[in-house]
């Protein structure tokens, strides 16, 4: 069975401060970790997945399989960050998203 | 960039009556799509994939005579709630993954069902 966790559902941060929102996954295979958001009255969107390894928005994530994570970083905040983010796995081969509970961000002006 | 739409966006309907969703790749052929079901402050739960030209499968707790998906074209699928109840109203979207380039998916912008 594939899991998801994202332990924070509020975060508030102050802007220009660090960001990282947490995810942690249970699978038994090898995952494809993603990272999405939805901004206000918006769909959800991809925002990025780590076999890219790219940094966008500002935002990086890195798959750490040791500690079954996949958290999301940015050092400084923007007010247009705030915003919904969902973390999500699909097992190699599997077309199957699952999503993590979420976690709402607010950045403080 | 590739856009999947739903229709309607909102609809609220009376108790024991059907009501269908639309989803429909407006770019692009999509060979899968899915059905999501979010609750409030809740994730979002997969409840079946649709196939062109196939049944859907659906995921272990949704009932299959309940939420019927059709996935007739590979531009469109829908989504019917039948003999809807309070406890169907959520928030319905769909994705999609399109043809070719499967490693991709783009998300609809939700349906709102309330049963009243």
């Amino acid at each position: 069975a594939q899991r998801v966790t994202q332990p924070e559902k509020l975060l508030s941060v102050f802007k220009g401060a660090p960001v990282e929102l947490k995810c942690n996954y249970s699978y038994s295979g090898s995952p494809e970790l993603f990272w999405y958001v939805q901004y206000s009255r918006q769909r959800l969107q991809l925002l990025l997945r780590h076999i890219s390894r790219e940094s966008i928005k500002g935002f990086t994530a890195d798959l750490n399989k040791g500690e079954t994570s996949f958290h999301l970083k940015k050092p400084f905040a923007q007010e247009e960050d705030s915003a919904m983010y969902y973390c999500a796995l699909r097992g190699i081969g599997n077309e199957k998203l699952t999503f993590g509970t979420g976690t709402r961000l607010t950045i403080i002006p | 960039g590739a856009v999947v739409s739903q229709h309607p966006s909102r609809v609220i309907c009376k108790s024991g009556t059907s009501v269908k969703i639309e989803c429909r790749s407006l770019d692009f052929q999509a060979t899968t799509m899915f059905w999501y079901r979010q609750f409030p402050k809740k994730s979002l739960m997969l409840m079946a994939t649709s196939n062109e030209g196939s049944k859907a499968t659906y995921e272990q707790g949704v009932e299959k005579d309940k939420f019927l998906i059709n996935h007739a074209s590979l531009t469109l699928s829908t989504l019917t709630v039948t003999s809807a109840h309070p406890e169907d109203s959520s928030f319905y979207i769909c994705s999609a993954l399109p043809r070719g380039r499967e490693n991709t998916i783009y998300f609809g912008e939700g349906s709102w069902l309330t049963v009243v």
